[in-house]
């Protein structure tokens, strides 16, 4: 079956700017979750969907947000964009049933700049 | 907060040499995992550990989970090039069983 999918795969900004990331989820996963990876800090959670619901949140400023659809696609908002936002953004979908062992499938990521 | 530390952050080795790649935390995880990921790909999901003192084997891979469920290793025998990588450790943890990740380790086998 497809795996997941995000668009765009590149992406240039500049300061001040706002972007939308998309992510289609596998077929039957319920879960999405956003992770941030820059060079300094590795892989950052960000936030985390199931069923159309935020269910858990990372250590983010609130000009990051997300949303999921009914139909488990999800995007990814980023406001007022900082150079620092640079960054790979990589999303990961899972059935969601089970936190401690469910198996998270990421997607090639969406590169960020922001000049 | 929970906190990963995988060591070493590089490593750079011949075809056929042995390594081992740890990663340590204060924090106590429910479950454990590995991912590699390659240049422009996701991370890719390798194993996952749940109970302390296991031990799990993928090939030539050899992944442990620590008895207090603390740390974890990861060890791979006999190195290939295809075993190049950027290797993630990751542990669930916590009320809300928040997926943290290591920083990695840059593994580069040369032929």
């Amino acid at each position: 079956k497809a795996g997941v999918t995000q668009t765009p795969r590149y992406l240039i900004k500049t300061r001040g700017q706002q972007v939308t990331l998309s992510c289609s989820p596998i077929s039957g996963h319920r879960s999405v979750s956003w992770y941030q990876q820059t060079p300094g800090q590795g892989l950052q959670f960000l936030f985390e969907y199931f069923s159309e619901t935020q269910r858990n949140k990372g250590n983010f400023p609130g000009r990051f947000s997300g949303r999921q659809f009914s139909n488990s696609r999800s995007e990814m908002n980023v406001s007022t964009l900082e150079l620092g936002d640079s960054a790979l953004y990589l999303c990961a979908s899972s059935l969601g049933t089970n936190p401690i062992t469910d198996t998270q499938y990421f997607g090639p990521g969406t590169r960020l700049t922001v000049l | 907060t929970q906190l990963l530390e995988q060591s070493p952050q590089f490593l750079s080795i011949q075809e056929g040499e042995n390594l081992t790649v740890y990663c340590n935390s204060s924090s106590v995880f429910s479950s454990l995992q590995w991912y590699r990921q390659e240049p422009g790909e996701g991370p890719v999901l390798l194993v996952t550990v749940v109970t302390g003192g296991e031990v799990k084997k993928l090939k030539r891979l050899t992944f442990q989970f620590g008895d207090a469920r603390k740390d974890s290793s990861l060890h791979i025998t006999a190195a290939q090039p295809g075993d190049t990588g950027l290797y993630l450790c990751a542990g669930r943890g916590g009320s809300n069983y928040k997926l943290t990740f290591g920083k990695g380790t840059l593994l580069t086998v040369n032929p």
